[in-house]
């Protein structure tokens, strides 16, 4: 069972911002939280992560709330695409027992 | 730069028949190796991985199996299908001084159809 929470889908306006949340309540204080995105009929594509500060690379940026135990990515001008599935995982970086992905977000970027 | 091949892309095989995927990575070395499966509409499930040459180790029982007899190639095998081994077949890989599910690279999968 995925220990994530996502919702099942959102959907964006083209050139807005596209805000995906998860909820991550069991969380322990040495896991990183993830974020992949799948693409239709693609392998996953590793997005960005980070432990409890916020994170921002050239794809997204994470918030992740002070107690840890939720998250948001956003995408800052969402293009179509970026329409995926949206996977949130954590996990200590050298556990292997916890690499669950859940269901994901399926986000759909309309023009 | 580094690069992960999986083929064939597309398999259609009978229950009972045996499996063999193959995954190989070029552009680094002595990587972490894994092997997901993600059935229609679900989220992938890691089915095996491996830090090392025949080091292999095992996520979830069942009828499948890795080895890994190369540094930078991992296959997935299985001596008599299921049809519930339908699925879509990721391999990926890490770079172990990177820690473990950080920043893993998947190959284009192999979506398997077993009839």
């Amino acid at each position: 069972d995925a220990k994530t929470t996502q919702p099942t889908s959102m959907d964006c306006a083209e050139g807005r911002a596209a805000n995906l949340p998860c909820n991550h309540s069991t969380i322990s204080g040495n896991e990183y939280v993830y974020w992949y995105r799948q693409i239709h009929s693609q392998g996953p594509q590793y997005i960005i992560h980070g432990l409890k500060n916020n994170e921002t690379n050239e794809m997204a940026s994470l918030i992740i709330t002070e107690d840890r135990k939720s998250s948001t990515l956003i995408l800052p001008h969402a293009t179509l695409r970026d329409t995926a599935v949206y996977y949130c995982i954590y996990g200590a970086q050298t556990s292997y027992d916890k690499v669950i992905f859940g269901p994901g977000t399926s986000l759909s970027v309309i023009p | 730069s580094q690069t992960i091949h999986q083929w064939p892309a597309t398999l259609v095989q009978p229950v009972g028949s045996p499996l063999s995927l193959e995954c190989t990575v070029e552009g680094t070395s002595n990587p972490n190796l894994y092997w997901y499966r993600q059935a229609a509409g679900r989220g992938l499930q890691l089915l095996f991985y491996s830090v090392g040459i025949g080091q292999i180790s095992s996520e979830v029982p069942q009828n499948l199996s890795a080895s890994r007899p190369q540094d930078r190639q991992f296959i997935l095998s299985s001596k008599k299908l299921l049809l519930s081994d339908s699925g879509f077949y990721l391999c990926a890989w890490a770079s172990p001084s990177r820690g473990v599910i950080n920043e893993q690279f998947f190959g284009p999968g192999t979506r398997l159809t077993v009839l």
